[in-house]
């Protein structure tokens, strides 16, 4: 089956940093990317869609500057979230298209925490 | 605006029993999909109903789409400990067909 990693699975920083989270898809080549905000025991938000080759487009209310998004490859989108803040920690997950398919496939997530 | 709303919230019930989840909206959707989330982990594709009326059946979970498209539910059957977890279902977003929108959720506990 298609096999989506996600690294890190946690990370936790001080406030002001930045850190970047990387999506692979390992198997397939995936043109289109999606990027997901989860709280506890809820449902995902769509944050951003990312198209390989052409910029983000994103979701009503996320800020573009704060959320930097990169689809360089075919296998590879990373999510960068810039001076991080505190009520940044949430739980990240993103899902990769497969070419000519319409089943999208998970990553296993990121527990950011910023302190 | 799409809404998926999935009830119950929560269900916490004992081993052996049996449940269902439902997932309703107001919009007509092309096609269908249940998600399972263990905690820490990405959700997990179940299944993918595309036809009204159409029902799928993977081990005790059953899972039907409303003849109209616009609801769907899941049945487990003698449910286990193993099938805790959080449930979704998820449709493809009116206009952009690659973009799913993703219902509220329901959070299941099976205590043995």
């Amino acid at each position: 089956g298609a096999v989506v990693s996600q690294h890190p699975s946690r990370v936790i920083c001080k406030s002001g940093t930045s850190v970047k989270i990387e999506c692979r898809s390992l198997d397939f080549q995936a043109t289109t990317m999606f990027w997901y905000r989860q709280f506890p025991k809820k449902s995902l938000m769509l944050m951003a869609t990312s198209n390989e080759g052409s910029k983000a487009t994103y979701e009503q209310g996320v800020e573009k500057d704060k959320f930097l998004i990169n689809h360089a490859s075919l296998t590879l989108s990373t999510l960068t979230v810039t001076s991080a803040h505190p009520e940044d920690s949430s739980f990240y997950i993103c899902s990769a298209l497969r070419v000519g398919r319409t089943e999208a496939f998970f990553g296993q997530g990121t527990r950011l925490t910023v302190v | 605006t799409q809404l998926l709303e999935q009830s119950p919230q929560f269900l916490s019930i004992q081993e052996g029993e049996n449940l269902t989840v439902y997932c309703n909206s107001s919009s007509v959707f092309s096609s269908l999909q249940w998600y399972r989330q263990e905690p820490g982990e990405g959700p997990v594709l179940l299944v993918t109903v595309v036809t009204g009326g159409e029902v799928k059946k993977l081990k005790r979970l059953t899972f039907q789409f409303g003849d109209a498209r616009k609801d769907s539910s899941l049945h487990i059957t003698a449910a286990q400990p193993g099938d805790t977890g959080l449930y979704l279902c998820a449709a493809p977003r009116r206009g952009s067909a690659r973009q799913l929108t993703f219902g509220s959720g329901t959070q299941l506990t099976v205590l043995p």
